[in-house]
């Protein structure tokens, strides 16, 4: 079974500032893909960003992007030019690839606090 | 709507009874999936739908749990003799097919409180 872990709970940052979340994930696969989702308020997950395990390059969404230490099973997402917009839960999430690429494994989440 | 509609939004129910929530997602996507957040904690999966058929029920706690998709569209998660712990947001989403790669669009959810 896959697992996701995020380790910060909580964090904050000041606007305009640059801030990074961590996710760490653990799996036998070699085809998977990992994501960020942003949940609001509102509780609707948002997609922020999506990356393939087997590109080498980071992907990157306007002021998203991410890190992927694929041998370190490490995927971690870089905000810059924080808003306070972007305040939000976000969660690490993980899903295999071929037949199985419809289920989403998620972390437990961070909460970022963007503040004015 | 353009997005994935669920209702109700909150839902109040007191042990033991019978539960309905109901998820509209957005036209034309054939795949359809419910999943269950607790306090604190991300979405875990529950039930997917391919079209009118559950493709993948395994994620559904126990036998109180059950969802229909008799069309194709519209889905309903069912959840009888409702216990302290089903207490949580359920969250719909749905994407365009079942093999994606990780699109999937939710709707806000029904946050069930169970007393």
């Amino acid at each position: 079974a896959q697992t996701v872990t995020q380790s910060q709970p909580e964090m904050s940052v000041q606007e305009a500032e640059t801030v990074t979340l961590s996710c760490t994930y653990d799996t036998s696969e070699s085809n998977y893909y990992l994501f960020w989702y942003k949940q609001p308020p509102s509780r609707q997950m948002i997609l922020v960003i999506r990356q393939e395990a087997y590109k080498q390059q980071n992907a990157t969404e306007n002021r998203f992007s991410v890190n992927f230490q694929k041998a370190a099973k490490s995927f971690s997402l870089k905000i810059s030019d924080s808003q306070l917009g972007d305040t939000a839960m976000y969660f690490c999430a993980f899903m295999r690839g071929g037949g199985s690429n419809y289920k989403l494994t998620f972390g437990k989440g961070t909460l970022l606090t963007v503040n004015p | 709507g353009a997005g994935v509609s669920q209702t109700p939004s909150n839902k109040v129910t007191e042990k033991g009874k019978y539960v309905e929530l109901r998820c509209d997602p957005i036209s034309g996507h054939t795949a359809l999936y419910w999943y269950r957040q607790s306090l604190g904690q991300g979405p875990e999966f529950l039930i997917y739908f391919q079209g009118t058929g559950a493709a993948d029920d395994s994620g559904l706690p126990n036998d109180r749990f059950f969802a229909v998709r008799p069309e194709g569209s519209v889905s309903t998660l069912k959840i009888q003799r409702t216990e302290r712990g089903d207490s949580a947001v359920y969250l719909c989403a749905s994407s365009l097919t079942g093999h994606n790669t990780g699109e999937l669009f939710f709707g806000e959810g029904s946050r069930l409180t169970v007393l």
